[in-house]
């Protein structure tokens, strides 16, 4: 199975700071599509950003920032000035084709006052 | 944007009886589904894939006979633990597909089930 790696199992930062969670993945595939998504302690996934394989541009949302390198496989989430309410765990996941999403491990990011 | 509901939200069950989850695409019809079992602490495993119509596709290690897949219509899909045990207590999220590649694919709220 092609993988996503989510090398940080946990981060913690005072708010105000800035964070990056990694995102590394393996593909075979020419095109396909990676996804960055919120779980807060609710439970249910939000989404954040899917990215294409042939758009290597990079994106800002607000505080949010993303960057994707296809040179070193990576697709790395960056939050500007963290806030408490960004406290969650943030999955990387990637899908090609007709196949389902496949997710990391996940990172949970505690954003602390 | 599209709605995905599950049903129930929360379950408890006694060891050996069946639960159903409900799955429903609340604005739009899906061709395919899937569900997704999360465990504390740990990510999303994909347990199998359902097309409208069709038996489900089980991912390797997932027993299709405990866990019944059923797809009957473009908006509903059901999984059923069947004999729960308390090792099936997890979080089950499903997830509907809609479009074509590149596809939109949006999951429900999960359904927490504890097992006792």
């Amino acid at each position: 199975a092609q993988k996503v790696t989510q090398a940080q199992t946990e981060i913690s930062v005072v708010e105000k700071e800035d964070v990056t969670l990694d995102c590394v993945y393996e593909t075979r595939d020419t095109t396909y599509y990676l996804f960055w998504y919120k779980q807060p302690p609710s439970g249910e996934l939000v989404f954040l950003i899917r990215r294409n394989s042939f758009d290597e541009q990079n994106e800002i949302s607000g505080r949010y920032s993303w960057n994707f390198q296809k040179s070193t496989s990576s697709f790395n989430f960056t939050i500007t000035a963290s806030q408490v309410v960004d406290s969650a765990v943030y999955f990387c996941a990637r899908h090609s084709g007709n196949t389902p999403l496949v997710f990391g491990k996940g990172t949970r990011l505690s954003v602390i006052a | 944007g599209a709605v995905v509901s599950q049903h129930p939200s929360w379950v408890i069950c006694k060891s050996g009886t069946s639960v159903k989850i409900e799955c429903r695409s609340l604005d739009f019809q899906a061709t395919t589904m899937f569900w997704y079992r999360q465990f504390p602490k740990q990510s999303l495993m994909l347990m199998a894939t359902s097309n409208e119509g069709s038996k489900a596709t089980y991912e390797q290690g997932v027993e299709k006979d405990k866990f019944l897949i059923n797809h009957a219509s473009l908006t509903l899909s059901t999984l059923t633990v069947t004999s729960a045990h308390p090792e099936d207590s997890s979080f089950y999220i499903c997830s509907a597909r809609v479009g074509t590649i590149p596809y939109e694919q949006y999951f429900g709220p999960g359904t927490r089930l504890t097992v006792t």
